[in-house]
């Protein structure tokens, strides 16, 4: 069965600060691997994915994900964190060629960045 | 591009009441479409799968005739919570599956919709 874990609750960063959001997934076979933020009271917003090539991946405002094989980790990273970057981050994975497109979710880490 | 609407953002109803939930995919056809629950301070709980014009396949321990899903057209999707109890007070959000021109491999997801039974 496909899994993934997002091991810290709450990241706390500074504003200016390079941030990390971690993700390590357990599937068999080739996954595809996806980021999600969530604010309050709001549905996910798509941040970025891997399916193939390139390790590293560019999303959406500044995000960017490096995909490691030998570690099955999709850690989500930033350059420079902004004040309004807080908020809950879902690390979600897809074994591939999954017939239904589901998703397995990450519990999710609620990110802070203090100005 | 990729825009899912639900609607309503937020209903509060009386204990024993139904509750229907839209989601629409807005510009672009959703041929499959999840629901999904979240609980505070929770990850989502994926409900059930729905495909445009078959029968929706839920989840184990998602009881099908408590949360009755029609997806009668490729752009909507309703969830009907049927005779709702405090105990379903949550946030519902959706997905959609987009094919054709957009990536066939992403969720695109509502904006959620907060119900709060009395």
């Amino acid at each position: 069965a496909q899994s993934v874990a997002q091991p810290e609750d709450q990241v706390n960063v500074a504003e200016g600060n390079p941030l990390t959001v971690k993700c390590t997934y357990s599937v068999s076979g080739n996954p595809y691997l996806f980021w999600y933020v969530q604010y309050p009271n709001r549905g996910l917003q798509f941040l970025l994915k891997y399916i193939t090539g390139d390790n590293l991946v560019k999303g959406s405002y500044g995000f960017e994900a490096e995909f490691n094989k030998s570690q099955t980790s999709f850690h989500l990273k930033k350059p420079s964190a902004l004040v309004s970057d807080s908020a809950l981050y879902f690390c979600a994975v897809r074994w591939r060629p999954g017939s239904a497109r589901q998703l397995t979710f990450g519990s999710g880490t609620q990110l802070t960045v203090l100005p | 591009g990729a825009v899912v609407s639900q609607h309503p953002s937020r209903v509060i109803c009386k204990s024993g009441t139904s509750v229907k939930i839209e989601c629409r995919s807005l510009d672009f056809q959703a041929t499959t479409m999840f629901w999904y629950r979240q609980f505070p301070k929770q990850s989502l709980m994926l409900m059930a799968t729905s495909n445009e014009g078959s029968k929706a396949t839920y989840e184990q321990g998602v009881e099908k005739d408590k949360f009755l899903i029609n997806h009668a057209s490729l752009t909507l999707s309703t969830l009907t919570v049927t005779s709702a109890h405090p105990e379903d007070s949550s946030f519902y959000i959706c997905s959609a599956g987009a094919s054709g021109g957009l990536s066939t491999d992403t969720q695109y997801f509502g904006p959620g919709t907060r119900l709060t039974v009395l």
